[in-house]
């Protein structure tokens, strides 16, 4: 168990759709990270977040938008869902002192837009 | 952009032998972390080891160890006394901040 928690585990949706993943990091981290794991585009960077604020940008769609709260948990929205949003979605933290850029991920929600 | 590049899709391992995985990237950059996760099944992504680009030595967690290759942009992983346990996808990553991870190579252990 890496402490990083992600609700739902999975998530059945329609196009057109729009769906709020959650994530809460390690005690302690500050830093939130989203990744998208697809068949065709393989692991890909999203968005990173530290104490409340955008940090780094990847390939993120303009539909997808995410955000971290005072508590550090941090939510994922995706919407105007599409057939090739389908994808496993990680969350991860990091932030202790000595291990700044370890990342520790969470479970995963798997997303499904029929 | 960074690049990591992992040329074996899959490969396979008898219990208690030792395998290498290998891995290659490109950057400009001097000062970077490089990572090896493992996606069992289950489909968590699990941190098995970690290398600082500054640090000459190997790094060494139990029975994984890596070779780092700074100048020729290389970094491989080795399994020793493979266990059936240690089926799974295994990821090859770039980074500080974000990760780039490679395209992954399957791992078989066969008892």
């Amino acid at each position: 168990d890496s402490g990083v928690t992600q609700t739902p585990k999975h998530l059945i949706t329609a196009t057109g759709q729009r769906v709020t993943l959650r994530c809460s990091p390690r005690s302690g981290d500050l830093s939130v990270y989203w990744y998208q794991q697809s068949l065709d585009q393989g692991l890909q960077f999203l968005i990173q977040y530290y104490n409340g604020e955008e940090r780094a940008k990847g390939n993120i769609l303009e539909r997808f938008s995410a955000q971290q709260f005072p508590d550090l948990h941090s939510e994922l929205n995706l919407s105007s869902l599409e057939l090739g949003d389908s994808a496993l979605y990680f969350c991860a933290s990091s932030g202790g002192t000595l291990a700044e850029y370890e990342q520790y991920f969470g479970p995963g929600t798997r997303l499904t837009v029929t | 952009a960074q690049t990591v590049t992992q040329s074996q899709p899959e490969m396979s391992v008898q219990e208690a032998e030792t395998v290498t995985l290998s891995c290659t990237y490109d950057t400009s950059e001097s000062d970077y972390y490089l990572f090896w996760y493992k996606q069992p099944p289950s489909r968590q992504m699990i941190l098995v080891i970690r290398q600082e680009a500054y640090k000459q030595q190997n790094a060494t967690e139990n029975r994984f160890s890596v070779n780092f290759q700074k100048a020729a942009k290389s970094f491989s992983l080795k399994i020793s006394d493979s266990q059936l346990g240690d089926a799974a996808m295994y990821f090859c990553a770039y980074g500080g901040s974000r990760l780039t991870f490679g395209e992954g190579t399957q791992l078989t252990v066969n008892p």
